[in-house]
């Protein structure tokens, strides 16, 4: 079983549309959890990060983690076409070296 | 600040030979990571530099090596190339102390025919 599970979609939505996009985790030692977004032929681009429990909000993007569930949320609103990508949740502990990821939820918004 | 810079980009190797990727850090990021993406196993770490050591290794076999210089530029090696390495090879950059929070660059695509 992997240490971080994300659903690979793809997932089709409306310009406009509320975005969830989620993680399970097992590995209770992880403390800082990171959303990443990542174009066709690019490096990952960090969007955010957040520390253990609780919500960050980033514009339009809201991060929500809950250690107790192991799980990890990234809400998008006002979804546009530039939104389409692939989105990747990344974890590590409190030395916060090694990432571990999620296998990335591929995200397309339609005009 | 400009970001994460690799090269080569794109490189075409065929099986048996060697390669090595090079990758500058954001100015003042000590930090180096070195990340494998491929289709079917996603983003797996390969391993960590700072202060010219390397301070964390993933489940790699030991054909995979890097270095890091004093100016925190690093280097991956990967020795007798093998169809399976064909891959995107990401380095990520941080601050120390806030090593979490890593800047990638575009990445080195490798084919090994």
């Amino acid at each position: 079983q992997k240490e971080v599970e994300q659903d690979p979609g793809p997932l089709s939505v409306p310009e406009g549309a509320i975005v969830s996009l989620n993680c399970t985790y097992s590995n209770s030692a992880f403390q800082y959890f990171m959303w990443y977004r990542q174009y066709s032929r690019k490096g990952p681009e960090l969007l955010m990060y957040t520390y253990s429990s609780g919500n960050k909000e980033d514009g339009r993007f809201t991060a929500q983690v809950d250690k107790s569930s192991k799980y990890i949320s990234l809400f998008i609103r006002d979804s546009q076409p530039s939104d389409s990508a692939t989105y990747l949740c990344a974890m590590t502990g409190l030395s916060g070296s090694r990432l571990t990821f999620g296998e990335g939820t591929q995200l397309t918004v339609n005009p | 600040k400009a970001g994460v810079t690799q090269t080569p980009r794109y490189l075409i190797k065929t099986r048996g030979q060697q390669v090595t990727l090079s990758c500058s850090p954001i100015s003042g990021h000590r930090s180096v990571s070195w990340y494998q993406q491929t289709p079917g196993q996603g983003l797996q770490f390969l391993f960590e530099y700072f202060s010219e050591t390397q301070r964390n290794k993933g489940n790699f076999p030991g054909r995979f090596s890097g270095r890091q210089f004093s100016n925190s530029r690093s280097e991956m090696n990967v020795s007798t190339l093998e169809l399976g390495d064909s891959a995107l090879y990401l380095c990520a950059s941080s601050l120390i102390g806030k090593t979490y929070e890593q800047y990638f660059g575009p990445g080195t695509r490798l084919t090994v025919t």
